[in-house]
């Protein structure tokens, strides 16, 4: 049973415009929750995180949004570069195991 | 010098070989992780080394063999696989805290594929 889940595989956005990923969880036990990124023939970095005991979380142009009622996280980048077109995987820690989504890529349209 | 180093990147073999995946990590790092990617799958985690000592083994078939010689090295052998086993294999470390399992930090991937 999938415990994380990002069901859309797939985002086209318009570059300077927002990008929004969602990601839903089952496992109430997460305490940390994570976006890595992935480049074609590269393996998967860590972009930006959140704690289960914050809502929201800004670096730059990536804000992680938690909502523990729903069991969701999303992950907003704005503006949308052509450079952030990558496959992005949600990540959830129980403190002793990740595990992961099946990812959604994301294409910025120049 | 890359922080996870993974080779060989590409390794096509047969189902009677037997082959071995590498990796190293140079962030002084103490647990280290083997993760595979399937097609339109999540990542599955396979097996977890901690300070060298093996601490999860997530059903993984026994054609998969782990080894971990010291911290900074793990290898993965492959001996008779099948052609499902064909996926991205993933080699991770991470320095474990009170907070948990730590950031991952991946390696670029060994692409397997099983004739």
């Amino acid at each position: 049973d999938q415990q994380v889940k990002q069901n859309s595989p797939s985002l086209s956005v318009q570059e300077g415009r927002i990008s929004i990923l969602n990601c839903d969880y089952t496992n109430s036990m997460f305490d940390y929750f994570l976006w890595y990124k992935k480049y074609p023939a590269e393996g998967p970095t860590f972009l930006i995180s959140i704690s289960s005991i914050k809502d929201k979380n800004e670096d730059g142009r990536f804000t992680v949004f938690l909502n523990k009622s729903a069991k969701h996280l999303s992950l907003h980048i704005v503006p949308s570069q052509p450079g952030d077109s990558a496959v992005y995987f949600c990540a959830a820690d129980t403190g002793n195991q990740f595990y992961f989504g099946t990812g959604t890529s994301l294409t910025v349209i120049p | 010098e890359t922080g996870v180093t993974q080779t060989p990147r590409h390794l096509v073999m047969g189902m009677t070989n037997k082959k071995s995946l590498k990796c190293e990590q140079h962030l002084g790092h103490n647990a280290m992780y083997w993760y595979k990617q399937s097609a339109k799958k999540p990542l599955e985690l396979m097996f977890v080394y901690n300070f060298k000592e093996q601490t999860e083994n997530n059903s993984v078939p026994s054609r998969f063999s782990p080894e971990c010689p010291n911290s900074s090295h793990l290898f993965l052998h492959l001996h008779t696989l099948q052609p499902e086993d064909s996926a991205l294999y993933l080699c991770a470390s991470s320095q474990p805290g009170l907070g948990g399992v730590g950031e991952l930090f991946f390696g670029e991937g060994s692409r397997l594929t099983v004739l």
